[in-house]
């Protein structure tokens, strides 16, 4: 199975721009969470999709949302960019449904976002 | 809510034995998991405990206690390319959100 793709790899934007990233899932994951990675703050959860709703909602301002679209692809779109929002944001997918004490992601490669 | 403590930095050298710490406070609790991030790779899912005690996957082995809201990773017969960084991951339940510990940047030297 091919795994986790994330585009683009890098990008450079200015503060106050809008920025999409996209995230392919591995093949029959219907679970897509995104996550930000800082060297301070570690890996900080942003939110999980499932079947195209948000299922979860880590604690990041209302800037940062996101889709899933039916065939599982998810987007998340970063709006008025500040310099803070430079990290590298990854993506990962689950087989994960309803069951509890699951949570084997595979993760992406990432996108690394620097706001200049 | 969920915490979770590891310590920052452990350093050991090549052959030898190291254990990752991870202390945890959270509501309502499945399990423990664990993952490895080479830098400027992506996180891998290494191996999880939903009961208390040692699951072993060949040079890794994790370990829980419940009752102590505590549990490692023990990397034996350390090699160079098992320097990265790993972290823990409380297994997840309803209404929480996907939590990763701090992180451990582990250095094997030769």
């Amino acid at each position: 199975k091919a795994g986790v793709t994330q585009t683009p790899r890098y990008l450079i934007k200015t503060r106050g721009q809008q920025v999409t990233l996209s995230c392919s899932p591995i093949s029959g994951h219907r679970s897509v969470s995104w996550y930000q990675q800082t060297p301070g703050q570690g890996l900080q959860f942003l939110f999980e999709y499932f079947s195209e709703t948000q299922r979860n909602k880590g604690n990041f301002p209302g800037r940062f949302s996101g889709r899933q679209f039916s065939n599982s692809r998810s987007e998340m779109n970063v709006s008025t960019l500040e310099l803070g929002d430079s990290a590298l944001y990854l993506c990962a997918s689950s087989s994960r449904g309803f069951e509890r004490g699951y949570n084997e992601q595979f993760f992406g490669p990432g996108t690394r976002l620097t706001v200049l | 809510g969920q915490s979770l403590e590891q310590p920052s930095e452990v350093t050991a050298v090549e052959g030898a034995i190291v254990q990752i710490n991870c202390t945890y406070q959270t509501s309502g609790f499945y399990g423990l998991s664990w993952y490895q991030q080479h830098d400027g790779g992506a996180p891998t899912f290494l191996s999880y405990n939903a009961l208390d005690g040692l699951e072993e996957t060949g040079r890794f082995s994790s370990f829980l206690s419940r009752s102590d809201s505590y549990g490692y990773l023990l990397l034996q017969e350390l090699q160079m390319k098992d320097s990265a960084s790993y972290f823990c991951a409380p297994l997840w339940d309803y209404g929480q959100n996907f939590v990763f510990g701090p992180g451990t940047r582990l250095s094997v030297l030769p």
